[in-house]
Formats: structure tokens, sequence, C-alpha cells
């Protein structure tokens, strides 16, 4: 069973083009994350959820829209899509909001935009 | 300004021997910090934590030291083995607000049979 599962796992895509990303988790955490992971492999926080409520918003163009329709779920919208969106997106989540708890991750989401 | 990093990019060592993989943070008090690994292709995976009042932390052949001082943690592997080749990636917490994880660029691990 995959604890935390995205879809699509490939992603390619034409500049301009709006595209989501979805993301389940059964573990029956309370805490959701996106991150994104660049060419040179840097992991950087995005956003955080908690029981659906925005906890964590980094710096991240408002082109991202990161919807949670409950707490297993936290999907993200990309609208107008850039070159510089190319990267492995990663949904994460968590027990809590407490910091000493470990994140599970999923698998990625590798998005190519031409 | 803030900063993590680990310390080579990649590191090769020889079957049976012990892999020191270092994380170097400047300007952080993190509450927490953790380890985990990455194979290429998959989402990273968590080994281990360790909280600010905790010198060192085992698993199995796993330890992980923390010195808030020196602003430094290392990260021990006994008896490698190749299948322990990986991508392994330090992440601090930090307590600015709310808890918020930051990741180290990660060091490529080689174990050679």
């Amino acid at each position: 069973d995959t604890a935390v599962s995205q879809t699509p796992k490939y992603l390619v895509t034409q500049m301009g083009n709006d595209k989501s990303i979805k993301c389940e988790q059964n573990l029956g955490h309370d805490t959701m994350y996106w991150y994104k992971q660049d060419s040179k492999k840097f992991l950087k926080i995005m956003f955080s959820y908690n029981n659906k409520e925005l906890i964590i918003n980094e710096t991240v163009p408002n082109r991202f829209s990161p919807k949670s329709p409950d707490k297993a779920h936290l999907n993200l919208h990309i609208n107008s899509l850039e070159l510089g969106d190319s990267a492995v997106y990663f949904c994460a989540s968590s027990q809590d909001l407490t910091g000493g708890q470990p994140q599970h991750f999923g698998d990625g989401t590798r998005l190519s935009i031409l | 300004s803030q900063k993590i990093e680990q310390n080579s990019e990649a590191l090769n060592i020889q079957e049976g021997k012990t892999a020191t993989l270092t994380c170097n943070y400047t300007n952080y008090s993190p509450a927490y910090l953790q380890w985990y690994r990455q194979d290429p292709g998959r989402g990273p995976v968590f080994l281990l934590l360790i909280r600010e009042n905790e010198k060192e932390k085992r698993k199995e052949r796993l330890k992980v030291t923390f010195d808030t001082t020196l602003k430094q943690s290392l990260f021990h592997i006994t008896a490698s083995q190749p299948a322990d080749s990986a991508t392994y990636l330090c992440a601090l917490c930090t307590t600015s607000g709310t808890y918020k994880y930051i990741f180290g660029t990660g060091t490529r691990l080689k174990v050679l049979a």
C-alpha cells in the first residue's frame, strides 16, 4: 500500500498551459506539504497544510495554488506554466505540525515545460 | 544569510568502512534535525531525527550526532554496503512562527564493492 501517492508521475507540457498535480496520503496524517526539487537536487518547501488549513506559504508565484479538499488530499494547480517551473514536485505528509515528526514523501511528479 | 551545507557533493568509500557525512549550518537555531535517504527517481525516506538537547542517536548501523555549538551534525553509516549507495539529505527544523524544514543539498554516497 502506497502511503503518499502523487499523480501523474510525469508531466510534459507547453509553456503557458495550466496543469494540476494530485496527492493523497493514507497514513491518517494531519499535515501535508508540497516541495520543489530543482535540477541541482535542492529540495525547497512551497506550502504546508494542517487539517485543510494553509499554514506555510513560501515565496511562491501566485500562479501556484494549492487546494486541500480534505486532510488526506493536497493538490497543486499551476497556471501559465513557465520554463523555470520545470522540476520535480514532491508531496509529503507528517503526523502533525510539531517539529519532531518524520515526513513521508511521495515519489514525485517530474514536470517538464517545452 | 542562512545556509545549510553538506560536505561533499559526492563521497566514495570502500565496502565495510564507515561513511561519515557532514551537515553544517549558519544562522539557524534548529529545534530538530533529520536525516533522509533519497534514491534516484524516488522521494526522500526518513532515517533519523535528533533533538537540539540530544548529542547522539543510533539506529542499527546508523548514528547521528548534533553539536549546536559547532552548528554541525554528523551522520555515520558503519559497516557500509553497496546497498547504502544513495543521496543523503539533512533537514533542519526552524521554529520562526511555525515549524518548517529546510533541506541541505545532499551528499551522494557510493559504496564500492
